[in-house]
């Protein structure tokens, strides 16, 4: 199965709203995650099976899709949430990373 | 809390050998899958290999299968990765990772070490 993210990188200003993309060569119904690297950084997990919150999270994230197509948005934007995001499907093995995208500041 | 902590990264030369560790605390080690996953150098994530909670199921990425070998202690609470016959392309930091499964089914990663360093070159 291959991920395709895009865009794979966007600029954008603190407390903007951005939505990013996944979309997965078949169907992986709703097993699809979200995974923030903020630089130099471990990557850490924020959505789960498409639409639920990692503890600890920020309500800020959030995820919908089931099928192919999903989404990552992110409300209200904060310093830290510029970094990278990939999104991976663990519906079968190997459980495929997406090329990622990067979240920069404008 | 659960920590992650990866060793024995360093560097070798082509064809070379390296075996990784991934140390583990606060978790009841024994039940939950592991993984090894990688990150060359300005690129994505690439998923290497798991191994389930008994050690008796492996699971490899095609382009490592026949060269790495995934292993775990469990009285030591240490996972393992034997990288044999080395090239320029297996050079990444390696980050060790613990799996949740849910019972409705998928899986994730939701804790990862910080990784260790392997450099190929001659």
């Amino acid at each position: 199965i291959q991920m395709t993210q895009s865009p794979s990188s966007l600029s954008a200003s603190i407390g903007d709203r951005v939505t990013l993309t996944c979309r997965a060569s078949q169907n992986i119904t709703k097993y699809l995650n979200w995974i923030q690297q903020r630089p130099a950084k471990a990557p850490k997990v924020l959505i789960y099976a498409a639409s639920n919150l990692q503890t600890g999270v920020p309500s800020r994230f959030s995820g919908s899709g089931s099928g192919t197509d999903f989404t990552l948005t992110i409300s209200n934007l904060q310093p830290g949430d510029f970094a990278t995001y990939y999104c991976q499907q663990t519906y079968s093995t190997p459980p495929a990373f997406g090329g990622g995208t990067k979240v920069e500041i404008k | 809390e659960v920590q992650l902590v990866e060793s024995g990264g360093g560097f070798v030369q082509p064809g070379g050998s390296l075996r990784l560790s991934c140390a583990a605390s606060g978790v009841t080690f024994r039940n939950y899958a592991m993984s090894w996953v990688r990150q060359a150098p300005g690129k994505g994530l690439e998923w290497v290999s798991t191994i389930n909670g008994g050690g008796g199921n492996t699971y490899f990425a095609d382009s490592v299968r026949g060269r790495f070998a995934i292993s775990r202690d469990n009285s030591k609470n240490t996972l393992f990765l034997q990288m044999n016959n080395l090239s320029g392309e297996d050079t990444a930091i390696y980050y060790c990772a613990k799996e949740r499964f849910f019972d409705s089914g998928g899986r994730d990663f939701d804790f990862w070490g910080q990784g260790t360093l392997v450099t190929v070159s001659s």
